[in-house]
């Protein structure tokens, strides 16, 4: 059974950044792309980027000058940075494989807050 | 960005009775593969997204039957044959055609 599981600080402070772990279990990191998504606390969902199995990377224009996807194949992880954030980039973040058809495993999520 | 919008946002509805969800997109969904990459959501309180359906119609390993998904192009629906207390939560379409991703803003189911 693949499970997902994300890891980082749960407080930033403001203009610093913001980095996270997913960690991949039960199956192989290589074989899948993988992607990052976000909900600010009562609202919806955002779509942050993913990360091809060929290592190419795609982020959503609204994020793209500030975030990085990486994936670390040695450790069956992926990873998110988000530079320069605000109170706006309060969320709880997802990690999930899967791109176009939505992502068949989603990590349990984890809140990050944005304060000083 | 393609705009998706779902109806009802808030559904109650009476144990054992159906439900039905409809999602709009402001784009054809269909990608140059020919797949329609129209995709729902289940978020039952305190836990992630569960996907239900994948590309409309396709329901996802471990979902129940009285789950379905149809449409084409632009609309889409989502149907509950009977309504369970375990499909309380909020249920969000999402296309994964055109980049980047969008999710609609997410139907709240509840019990009457």
């Amino acid at each position: 059974q693949v499970q997902l599981q994300e890891s980082g600080p749960g407080l930033v402070k403001p203009s610093e950044t913001l980095s996270l772990t997913c960690t991949v279990s039960g199956g192989s990191i290589s074989s899948y792309s993988w992607s990052w998504i976000r909900q600010p606390p009562g609202k919806g969902l955002e779509w942050i980027g993913y990360i091809y199995n060929s290592g190419s990377t795609n982020y959503n224009p609204s994020l793209k000058s500030r975030v990085t996807i990486s994936v670390d194949t040695s450790k069956n992880q992926f990873s998110l940075k988000l530079n320069s954030v605000t109170a706006a980039d309060t969320a709880v973040y997802y990690c999930a494989r899967g791109l176009g058809s939505g992502g068949d495993y989603w990590g349990q999520g984890t809140l990050v807050t944005v304060s000083s | 960005d393609v705009v998706m919008t779902q109806s009802p946002l808030s559904l109650p509805v009476t144990l054992g009775q159906p439900a039905s969800i409809s999602c709009r997109s402001s784009q054809s969904l269909v990608y140059s593969d020919g797949n329609t990459y129209l995709n729902w959501f289940q978020q039952r309180p305190g836990q992630s997204p569960r996907r239900l359906i994948y590309r409309v119609s396709n329901r996802d390993s471990g979902v129940p039957d009285r789950f379905s998904g149809s449409g084409s192009g632009t609309d889409f629906t989502l149907k509950i044959s009977r309504v369970e207390a375990e499909d309380v939560g909020v249920y969000y379409c999402m296309q994964g055609t055109h980049w980047p991703f969008t999710f609609g803003p997410g139907t709240k189911v509840d019990i009457k």
